[in-house]
């Protein structure tokens, strides 16, 4: 069965430092979410791409912020300067059609020290 | 703001009992719910996804309800295995493609 999958799973790096989170959605998929749960709080979302450029994005999704689809099946999310805040369990979604399912890939653990 | 809370938090069940747990939102600006099952170290596995008012889904010991006329949601297990110990989580889709989640109920299941 197809699945969403991310790279890494999980990612230690100094405050400050850039990093990049690597999702391949599923192959036929043309929407694509980022999603992050802070420990102990909720699932909170982050920004939502179609068509090659962003339909929807959060607060959360400031100017440190950015997400690329660079070829046809990969997906990126960049955090240029990664605050302590930003530790957080990261999540790559992906579906069809919008508002139908959205499926999940097992998310990068990123901690920021 | 779209709130989305779930209850409980956490849920101790001893295997072979039934049990549920709720999913609760505001009525106005809904258009869709969904539930997922989320194992540590794995991805959230879609269960249900459900629209209308009065729907009901099954998929083998797990089922779900939705009135969205008082906005909430119930998820049923029947007969509890230790393989349904996970996070059930519930997510509002208010009209944009954005999924707003409750916290999740811990769910438990004792041999």
């Amino acid at each position: 069965e197809p699945e969403v999958t991310q790279t890494p799973s999980h990612q230690v790096t100094q405050m400050g430092q850039e990093v990049i989170l690597r999702c391949v959605p599923i192959s036929n998929h043309l929407y694509f979410y980022w999603y992050r749960q802070i420990l102990g709080q909720k699932v909170e979302f982050l920004v939502s791409f179609y068509n090659n450029e962003i339909s929807e994005k959060s607060e959360i999704f400031d100017d440190q912020f950015s997400v690329e689809r660079p070829d046809g099946s990969n997906f990126t999310l960049k955090i240029r300067s990664t605050k302590l805040e930003d530790s957080a369990m990261y999540f790559c979604a992906s579906d069809l059609i919008a508002g139908e399912t959205q499926y999940f890939g097992p998310g990068t653990r990123l901690l920021v020290l | 703001i779209l709130n989305v809370e779930q209850s409980p938090q956490s849920l101790h069940v001893q295997e072979g009992d039934s049990t549920n747990f709720t999913c609760s939102f505001p009525s106005s600006n809904f258009y869709a719910l969904h539930w997922y099952r989320w194992e540590t170290a794995k991805s959230p596995e879609a269960l249900f996804v459900m629209t209308l008012n009065g729907d009901e889904k099954k998929k083998g010991r797990i089922s779900a309800t939705l009135n969205t006329k008082e906005g909430y949601s119930y998820l049923y297990i029947k007969g509890s295995q230790p393989e349904d110990s996970a996070t059930y989580l519930c997510a509002i889709r208010g009209g944009a493609q954005k999924l707003v989640f409750g916290q999740g109920t811990r769910l438990t299941i004792n041999p």
